[in-house]
């Protein structure tokens, strides 16, 4: 049984230029939520995809956008990319309550 | 702005020795508090999602108990091993996971054999 897959684990990018991160759920999962780490920080919540809407959403810009596939899988999208929006992605998936299950993670460097 | 404090933030225990470590959250809109462990380079793994008052949870040589009313969780290790040495995350829940978890910045503990 797969667990949360996340594509890629590594990428550069340059300020302003855009990024697409992904994300595969656990197997019978069908909640998907994003989180952000910068460097000596807990995750922070962007925000949480459920039946192909966002559900809910944390403090973050409209630069981070999202979006969720009918096979559950998602993607997070970020625009105009600040030297700030480096740091780590986190992807974790759910169905319904209760724990979550992570995937590894991208790290993104904007350099 | 919900403050989840984790203390201390880094610890060093030798081999063989317990520990335990705290989280502090906000005692009011309380649904869950999670416990996560986070080792080098892999993804963070859920150890425990604590919901009533007074709970208390085990899971082989690790456990957790859970004060709602003070806003406290304290995590456990008896007889430290090598493996388990990672960042613990606990996180605060406060709408049955909709409203995304809210994270401390962690413990990270480091067991010297």
């Amino acid at each position: 049984d797969a667990g949360v897959t996340q594509s890629p684990t590594h990428l550069i990018k340059t300020r302003g230029q855009q990024v697409t991160l992904r994300c595969s759920p656990k197997s019978g999962h069908d909640t998907v939520s994003w989180y952000q780490q910068a460097l000596g920080q807990g995750p922070q919540f962007i925000f949480q995809y459920y039946e192909e809407e966002e559900r809910q959403r944390g403090n973050f810009p409209d630069r981070f956008s999202g979006h969720q596939f009918p096979n559950y899988s998602s993607e997070l999208n970020v625009n105009a990319l600040l030297l700030g929006d480096s740091a780590l992605y986190l992807c974790a998936s759910s169905s319904g309550l209760g724990e979550l299950f992570f995937g590894e993670g991208s790290r993104l460097t904007v350099l | 702005i919900l403050n989840v404090e984790q203390s201390p933030q880094s610890l060093h225990v030798q081999e063989g020795d317990s520990t335990n470590f705290t989280c502090s959250f906000p005692s009011s809109n309380f649904y869950a508090l999670h416990w996560y462990r986070w080792e080098t380079a892999k993804s963070p793994e859920a150890l425990f999602v604590m919901t009533l008052n007074g709970d208390e949870k085990k899971k082989g040589r690790i456990s957790a108990t859970l004060n709602t009313k003070e806003g406290y969780s304290y995590l456990y290790i008896k007889g430290s091993q090598p493996e388990d040495s990672a960042t613990y995350l606990c996180a605060f829940d406060s709408g049955g996971g909709a409203d995304g978890l809210t994270f401390g910045k962690g413990t990270h503990l480091i067991i010297q054999p």
